[in-house]
């Protein structure tokens, strides 16, 4: 089963503009990951937030998570045409050892 | 270079025939696993090995096989009694230890024809 799912499922913005993904998951985790995926390519790790955190920064990217409601965004400010591309969450659950668990994705669309 | 290589990176299986995809490491991760990704679809756990020699199913194991045999490979094998196996699959790993990040192949697109 999908541990984490994210919404919406697809987001089309103009370039400079701010772009928020959400996630949510069903199980106590020890933390949640983002990731990144250009089409037909591998996955490229971009973030990770630990359960004992509520927010990370790093670049143009801000995560937050809410351990009480079992959610986490990921906001790309002054977003570019380059940033075109499927984001995923992925949690890493407490009482389920290495097992690394990914969300349905959302398929971000950033027009010039 | 450190890094995870699957090949190939296309591959074509006729029905009924058994295949194997390839995942090579050099990052000394103990953790690495399987995903299978359907088009416009995220990514489900096939199969994933904390350690050599030990292996557990995903969420979707039936009609695919692993072995970890050495750190560095964990192969993976659709058999003929996967239905559906026409899917891209990605391979990752990772330290075996809290708060890592998983570092992914470049996929292997399987096609049945």
């Amino acid at each position: 089963s999908q541990q984490g799912e994210e919404d919406p499922q697809a987001l089309s913005i103009q370039e400079g503009e701010n772009a928020t993904m959400n996630c949510s998951y069903k199980t106590s985790i020890n933390n949640l990951q983002w990731y990144r995926q250009n089409s037909g390519r591998g996955l490229v790790h971009l973030i990770l937030i630990r359960s004992n955190e509520r927010e990370k920064h790093s670049g143009r990217l801000r995560v937050t998570l809410d351990t009480s409601k079992k959610s986490s965004s990921l906001l790309i400010t002054a977003s570019r045409a380059a940033d075109t591309a499927s984001y995923f969450c992925a949690t890493d659950q407490k009482t389920s050892g290495s097992r690394l668990t990914f969300g349905e994705g959302t398929q971000l669309t950033v027009n010039p | 270079d450190g890094g995870i290589t699957q090949s190939p990176k296309y591959l074509f299986r006729k029905e009924g025939q058994n295949v194997t995809l390839s995942c090579e490491q050099n990052l000394n991760h103990d953790a690495m696993y399987w995903y299978r990704q359907d088009p416009g679809q995220g990514l489900r756990l096939i199969y994933y090995s904390q350690i050599v020699n030990d292996f557990q199913k995903g969420d979707i194991a039936e009609g695919y096989s692993v072995s970890r045999e050495k750190k560095e490979s964990f192969p993976l094998t659709v058999t003929s009694a996967q239905k559906n196996p026409t899917a891209f699959y990605l391979c990752a790993s990772r330290q075996d230890r809290r708060n890592t990040e998983a570092f992914f192949g470049q996929g292997t697109r399987l096609t049945v024809v």
